[in-house]
Parts: C-alpha cells; structure tokens; sequence
C-alpha cells in the first residue's frame, strides 16, 4: 500500500541555519502531497500542500517541491527560528481528492537553538 | 482550530470500560476522521465519515467503532479499553477537496 518516509530525528539546528527535512513516498497513484506542524501541546496545522508534480507548496518561509521523479517532497527553510521548534509530519492523501484520507509519516522532531 | 472541539480533552480510566469520545464541528464539512497518535508511528486513520450515517473504516479500526447521526458530531466509542489503545486521538474535519484541519487533541490513559 501507500506509504511515506521522513527521516528520523529529532534534527538541532542553530537559529538562522538551513533547515532541511527529507521526506519520500510510495504510491500507486497521483497522491496530493502535505506538510504539517504540531506545536507542543496542540494538534496538526497545514503547512504547506502540492497537488500534482513540480508544483512548489510554500508558507511562512517553508518550502517543498512535488518531485515525482525521486518520489520525494522535501521540506526547506532558508533561516530557521527558534518558533520553528516543532514536528513536522510529511502525509499523502490516497487519490486525486485530497479530503480523502492522509497517510503520514512518524514525523520529524525539529529544535531551534537560540 | 476550524470550528472543531474534542472532548473530553483529557481521561484516564480502566481496561475494560467503554469509552467515548466527542468530535463536535460547526464548519458544516462532509467529511470527519479520527486518527491516532503513537510515538513512531505518526498518525493512524481509524475510521472516518464521509456523511451523516456513512462511515468507513481506516487502517487501525479493530478495537473502535463510530457514529455520525448528524453532520457536526463525529464519536468515537472503544467498547471495551485495552491498554494498547491508550493514545493521543485526534479528530479532523474536511470539505470536499480541501485539506484537513485538526482538532487540539484527546489524551487517553487505560489504566
């Protein structure tokens, strides 16, 4: 079945490193691809999303590019803060609906050091 | 948090106990899901609505069961609680072909 991989973390960055958190994908179809955050405490906010291949999803500085080539969907941020400290779950939705359901990944662990 | 409330937010009870948990929306979306939370494991679908009284299961639904007798509310019941179903549950809510937003959270302890 569909299925999704991050790498495992959790990752440590100083404030204003490049942030880069790999994410790829196993799929039979076109999937909708999806970033979410969660923030201590609180439930999983939409990051970013791209719906079909080389679309480029962007929000508050983040950035994934759809490559349906490598099957991959990989977050970046130029300049990371220490707000930024969160997990960050890579998730697909199974068809080209993406109010169908999401398959995630484990997520990523990110802390931002002053 | 898109209209949705989770309740009760926390609960601890004991093996053996029915449990129910409220997803209640007032954003008027067609479709409703509840997924859990484990550490290495990310989220889970355990079952989701794709109407009032249409409901289909995900991929951890062995243990649960839901109901949906009117659009804003979304239960999720553990008939009997096991141990391996404490977890942090949450509930989602979507348009049609629009992402999904979460709930805050239910954390529950079977003791």
């Amino acid at each position: 079945g569909d299925s999704v991989t991050q790498m495992e973390g959790p990752v440590t960055l100083s404030e204003e490193a490049f942030l880069t958190i790999n994410c790829t994908y196993t799929a039979t179809g076109y999937p909708s691809l999806f970033w979410y955050v969660q923030y201590p405490g609180e439930g999983l906010q939409l990051l970013l999303k791209a719906t079909k291949a080389d679309d480029k999803g962007s929000n508050k500085g983040f950035e994934a590019t759809y490559r349906k080539e490598t099957t991959s969907f990989h977050l970046e941020k130029g300049s990371v803060q220490v707000s930024d400290s969160a997990v960050y779950f890579c998730a697909l939705s199974e068809g080209l609906d993406s109010s169908y359901k999401l398959i995630f990944g484990s997520g990523t662990r990110l802390l931002v050091r002053p | 948090d898109a209209g949705i409330t989770q309740s009760p937010r926390h609960k601890v009870t004991e093996t053996g106990t029915p449990v129910t948990l409220r997803c209640h929306q007032t954003e008027n979306h067609r479709y409703m899901y509840w997924y859990r939370q484990d550490p290495g494991h990310g989220l889970r679908l355990i079952h989701y609505s794709y109407g009032v009284k249409d409901t289909d299961k995900g991929e951890v639904s062995d243990g649960y069961s839901v109901s949906r007798s009117k659009t804003e509310d979304f239960l999720l019941t553990l008939e009997s609680a096991t141990s391996s179903q404490t977890s942090v549950y949450f509930c989602a809510i979507s348009g049609r072909n629009q992402p999904q937003h979460f709930g805050d959270g239910t954390r529950l302890s079977i003791l």
